[in-house]
């Protein structure tokens, strides 16, 4: 069975720094999906970035990127220049490649805080 | 936009009582999801199902049925309830395939006295 370690319960920077929120995950797999969901608070949970494992290179989507290190089998997710509205619960989560069951497993999340 | 609906916002029941939670999506996804979210947990699987009448469990089916007669509509039942069900319920859908987003609905807070 997979696990997903996200091991930083809470985290709270200046708005306009560089934050990174890191996470582990344990699997047996080769190929496997990796996401990152942010859920801002009494908001619905929302896709940030996505990362396939056969592709080296790190995904990022404008202020959002990656940091996979397969090998160490970590996903780390970087915002840069952070916004107030950045303020939510971030999961990191992964998919194992498997057409039919396609079904994520969560880690406990980060509870992420911009300070104005 | 796709949109995921769950009945009720807030929902509050008896020990013992049947609950019904009731979820449905727009975009004709075939795969469809109930979470549990609990604080210093996150989100743990409950059931999944990827087609009418098709239903699958997750990591925590007991004391969870589910059903799912048409494609656009999942529902969640308690099957008699008890206060350690007492959480925040997520519902989701993606389509078919693999690396597929999941979207979710805002979620019902469920409390059972």
């Amino acid at each position: 069975a997979q696990t997903v370690t996200q091991s930083q319960p809470e985290m709270s920077v200046q708005e306009a720094e560089t934050v990174t929120l890191s996470c582990t995950y344990d699997t047996s797999e080769s190929n496997y999906y990796l996401f990152w969901y942010k859920q801002p608070p009494s908001r619905q949970m929302i896709l940030v970035i996505r990362q396939e494992a056969y592709k080296q290179q790190n995904a990022t989507e404008n202020r959002f990127s990656v940091n996979f290190q397969k090998a160490a089998k970590s996903f780390s997710l970087k915002i840069s220049d952070s916004q107030l509205g950045d303020t939510a619960m971030y999961f990191c989560a992964f998919m194992k490649q498997n057409f039919g069951n396609e079904k994520l497993t969560f880690g406990t999340g980060t509870r992420l805080t911009i300070i104005p | 936009d796709v949109k995921v609906t769950q009945s009720s916002r807030y929902l509050v029941k008896r020990t013992g009582e049947k609950v019904f939670l009731e979820c449905v999506q727009d975009m004709d996804h075939e795969n469809m999801f109930w979470y549990r979210q609990d604080p210093g947990l996150g989100l743990r699987l409950i059931y999944f199902s990827y087609d009418v009448k098709m239903k699958e469990k997750g990591d925590i089916p007991e004391g969870y049925s589910v059903s799912r007669e048409k494609k656009e509509r999942f529902s969640l039942i308690l099957e008699s309830a008890s206060t350690n069900q007492t959480s925040m319920y997520l519902c989701a859908s993606s389509y078919l395939g693999l690396n597929q987003p999941q979207h979710f609905g805002d979620g019902t807070r469920l409390s059972i006295l």
